[in-house]
């Protein structure tokens, strides 16, 4: 399928579990992002990375681990989650050459208990 | 640093009326400024964009204008519909950093 992808769309598992969110996009855009969405909170950047091989972190990277080893793919993983990482979250991918215009994925929904 | 603020909902219509969201911007530069909406259990969809100031982005019936004069981009529809409901955002692009709004909430009752 053409565009942006996430996977698992949700997700329950326990404290202290490893988890990693999917994202893959089919534009080749050089850069992609995670975000959370909360209540009361808005949209807030994670991670994000510019190329293959080049993160950086965003508003709230603590508790998050990406890697980025092809382009079309940037995984998300929560090393030991916890309850404050119950949140929906979004994967998005721009190219540059368009103005950074934002694709976002359809969003994870991920409880922790 | 950059930022984008935008007025705090949630906004309650009638079917038919004028919406108006409020968006400024902070930013060094040049620039780009976007609206996305987000419809209940989905992602944010890009609804409009403007590049440049004075570009007017529209889409769907919704309009902003990038204002450089007062740093604004406020979003308008003329006759809302109670499909509109959703949450809308502006951003800001910017040296490649991307920066949202925090969200108002469109209610639009029959």
């Amino acid at each position: 399928d053409a565009g942006i992808t996430q996977s698992p769309r949700y997700k329950i598992t326990e404290t202290g579990r490893q988890v990693t969110l999917m994202c893959h996009q089919t534009w080749s855009h050089s850069y992609m992002f995670w975000y959370r969405q909360d209540l009361g909170h808005g949209l807030r950047l994670i991670y994000y990375s510019a190329a293959a091989d080049i993160t950086d972190k965003g508003e709230v990277p603590d508790g998050y681990v990406v890697s980025r080893s092809k382009t079309e793919n940037f995984p998300l993983t929560l090393e030991s989650a916890t309850r404050s990482q119950t949140s929906v979250y979004f994967c998005a991918s721009s190219d540059p050459a368009s103005y950074n215009e934002q694709f976002f994925g359809p969003g994870t929904r991920l409880t922790v208990l | 640093g950059d930022s984008v603020t935008q007025m705090e909902g949630p906004v309650t219509l009638s079917e038919e009326a004028f919406l108006t969201i409020n968006c400024t911007y902070t930013a060094t530069g040049y620039p780009s400024l976007f609206w996305y909406v987000q419809y209940p259990g989905e992602g944010l969809q890009l609804l409009l964009k403007a590049t440049k100031a004075d570009d007017k982005g529209s889409n769907k019936g919704f309009e902003a204008t990038y204002r450089k004069e007062t740093t604004s981009f406020h979003l308008e529809k003329g006759s809302v519909q109670v499909s509109d409901s959703a949450v809308y955002f502006c951003a800001l692009t910017n040296f490649n950093k991307f920066y949202f709004g925090s969200g108002t909430k469109l209610n639009v009752k029959p």
